[in-house]
């Protein structure tokens, strides 16, 4: 298994403002990946975290507004850009090592925006 | 595309009793994984058990165990002795395998609340 970390936990911010989310794991993983949960919603993928080069979004989401980093194969951010109320959920971010069928996720951020 | 589905949007089981949560998925990938992850309140997803689409043998985590029938397209959980702790919203969720461009990303169903009475 792999022990991944979050920070911040929760954070309330203000509308306009943008707030960084990093995810730290315990080993070496191969792919990592970003997801939003809305209230009462499933998960969405948001993007994959490729290491040393830029990140792949899925449909839907953009690099201008969730710029996401990952300078090795145990650390990562995401970054929710220009919030808005709508920004308002859980962002998770997710490991898994290729040929390994288990995937972890971190605890979450619960972020809020006013 | 891949689509998972979770028709039962909330479920009620008595402590000590079993209780199957229903997972369909749809998919033209031949190999594929199949996943069920608790989500307490505090919002964290916690990985419960994993099917490969060529395992033969049906999954088990001690009181998880994954129903696969995969002519029915079905990955249904069932939950052995329910306990208190054990009430919490289950996802489903499916992930290609073969190692294309959407290797890894997982797709989830709508979720199921599931409730344990004393």
């Amino acid at each position: 298994s792999a022990v991944i970390s979050q920070k911040p936990s929760r954070d309330i911010c203000q509308r306009g403002t943008s707030l960084t989310i990093q995810c730290q794991v315990d080993s070496q993983v191969t792919m990592m990946f970003w997801y939003r949960q809305q209230p009462g919603q499933s998960l969405t993928l948001i993007a994959t975290a490729n290491q040393g080069s830029e990140a792949t979004y899925e449909s839907g989401f953009v690099i201008d507004k969730f710029p996401i980093s990952r300078p090795n194969l145990t650390f990562s951010t995401l970054t929710v850009s220009n919030m808005s109320p709508e920004d308002s959920s859980i962002y998770l971010c997710s490991v898994a090592r290729k040929w390994d069928h288990e995937q972890f996720f971190g605890p979450g951020t619960r972020l809020t925006v006013l | 595309a891949q689509k998972i589905t979770q028709t039962q949007p909330g479920m009620f089981v008595q402590e000590k009793e079993a209780v199957t949560l229903d997972c369909t998925y749809d998919t033209s990938d031949q190999s594929y994984g199949l996943f069920w992850y608790k989500q307490p309140s505090s919002g964290e997803m916690i990985f419960l058990i994993y099917q490969g689409s060529y395992d033969e043998q049906n999954a088990t985590e001690g009181r998880y165990s994954l129903n696969f029938q995969k002519a029915r397209k079905s990955a249904n959980l069932v939950i052995s002795a329910s306990q208190l702790g054990d009430s919490a919203m289950y996802f489903c969720a499916m992930r290609e395998l073969a190692g294309g461009t959407s290797y890894g990303k997982l797709t989830f169903g709508q979720g199921t609340i599931l409730t344990v009475h004393p």
